[in-house]
């Protein structure tokens, strides 16, 4: 059983409304990401937060917006969804930071838009 | 950007088989890890590889981490019906005060027949 919780499993929305993605561990980890992952396709970063502040955001449109309430909780508001948004989203987190601190996947929310 | 190609894209082997893949890079990595990914979870981490040169096993996988730090390997030996997956390379790039982030490679994916 993976230690990083998501939550919802599965997301069907329209691209009018309003949802949230959670991701939450109990690890102590202090660094948190959202990956987008299309089908049959690897991971592709979106956001990475470092002592609950954004430290990188990889040009993600403004319609995904991140959330690190504190340090074992990290949501992803959605808004004004596109169909081609439609994917996987894996939350994963590491120790902290630094270099060589491997990251650790939840299982994902498969997100459809309608 | 960076880019992570692996090969074969895809394997269809027989159970007991040995099976070798690998990861080849355009720039060079600190860090490599390998994971594996089932249909409808998220990514788990087999090996990490820390220093060039390093050959390291967990049970039947083999990891090394090139000389050139621009590639790396993994073998699985005696593979079994539970190592039908998806196979992922991703290198770890660190940024001072941005945080670390980790590029996948293409995938590759095993299928094995009984």
């Amino acid at each position: 059983d993976t230690e990083v919780t998501q939550t919802p499993k599965h997301l069907v929305m329209g691209m009018t409304n309003k949802k949230s993605l959670k991701c939450e561990q109990h690890m102590g980890h202090r660094a948190m990401y959202w990956y987008k992952q299309k089908a049959k396709k690897p991971p592709e970063l979106m956001f990475v937060y470092s002592y609950e502040k954004l430290s990188i955001n990889e040009s993600v449109p403004s319609r995904f917006s991140p959330e690190c309430p504190n340090s074992s909780l990290l949501n992803l508001h959605l808004h004004a969804l596109q169909p081609e948004d439609s994917a996987l989203y894996l939350c994963a987190s590491s120790q902290d930071d630094r270099e060589y601190q491997p990251q650790h996947f939840g299982d994902g929310t498969r997100l459809s838009i309608l | 950007g960076q880019q992570l190609n692996q090969s074969p894209q895809s394997m269809f082997i027989q159970e007991g088989e040995d099976v070798s893949m690998n990861c080849t890079s355009s720039s060079i990595f600190n860090t490599w890890l390998w994971y594996k990914q089932d249909p409808g979870e998220g990514p788990v981490l087999l090996i990490a590889l820390y220093k060039a040169g390093e050959l390291t096993s967990n049970g039947r996988l083999t990891a090394q981490f090139g000389i050139t730090r621009k590639d790396s390997f993994l073998n699985i030996s005696a593979s079994i019906p539970s190592d039908v997956g998806i196979y992922f390379c991703a290198g770890h790039s660190y940024f001072t005060g941005g945080g670390n982030k980790l590029t996948f490679g293409t995938g590759t994916q095993l299928k094995v027949e009984l």
